[in-house]
């Protein structure tokens, strides 16, 4: 099935420093999400955009929606370990169509 | 509130047979949504149903089926079983068809042996 291309694929960092992935997909969308994944879980919401440029935050997490609209951005700023997970990107095309598409997500790993 | 509650937690089953996997969404949310998702990737869209018909189809084979009760709720059949179908199901909610934000159950763990 239809994936976006989600990078990095894996990251190792220091408790305390920033962290910052990406979605790109070859189709414009009109709506992108982020979501965190926690092992034996369902993906939880952190952030949806909605508006091309938009630029929304939710505590240390920023994300941004693509002015081209086939592109996101998530910050993750001053890490702390209970960040540690599985963070997916997911664009919905719009119109009637309900369903999301995913990325193959990022895992995070933070050293204390 | 309650969030999105799936069951059974998980299931093993045998190739051949049938399952059947239960989602509730969340209290006023009218559309229901089913993922599947294998062991290292993101989830791939099944079904969407919104008021009790299907609005929406991914790329699965007929063997998997989808319903929408009265009350919002919905079960996913996969008939015939793959030992490919191993994976998390996962419901998804939303108020609407056509809203991006959609709200994951704990999912579904199916083993197929």
């Amino acid at each position: 099935g239809q994936q976006l291309n989600q990078s990095p694929q894996s990251m190792f960092i220091q408790e305390g420093e920033d962290v910052s992935m990406n979605c790109t997909s070859s189709s414009i969308f009109n709506t992108w999400l982020w979501y965190k994944q926690e092992p034996g879980e369902g993906p939880v919401l952190l952030i949806a955009l909605y508006k091309a440029g938009e630029l929304t935050s939710n505590g240390r997490l920023t994300a941004q929606f693509g002015i081209t609209r086939k592109d996101s951005f998530l910050n993750i700023s001053a890490s702390i370990p209970s960040d540690v997970g599985i963070y997916f990107c997911a664009g919905r095309a719009g119109g009637s169509q309900g369903n999301l598409i995913f990325g193959k997500g990022t895992k995070l790993s933070v050293k204390p | 509130d309650a969030g999105v509650t799936q069951s059974p937690t998980h299931l093993i089953k045998t190739r051949g047979q049938h399952v059947t996997l239960r989602c509730s969404p969340i209290s006023g949310h009218k559309s229901v949504s089913w993922y599947q998702q294998v062991l290292g990737q993101g989830p791939q869209f099944i079904f969407q149903y919104y008021e009790k018909e299907e609005r929406g189809r991914g790329n699965f084979p007929d063997r998997f089926s989808a319903r929408q009760f009265p009350n919002y709720s919905s079960e996913l059949n996969v008939n015939a079983l793959l030992l490919g179908d191993s994976a998390l199901y996962l419901c998804a909610s939303s108020w609407d068809r056509a809203v991006g934000e959609q709200y994951f159950g704990p999912g579904t763990r199916l083993t197929v042996t």
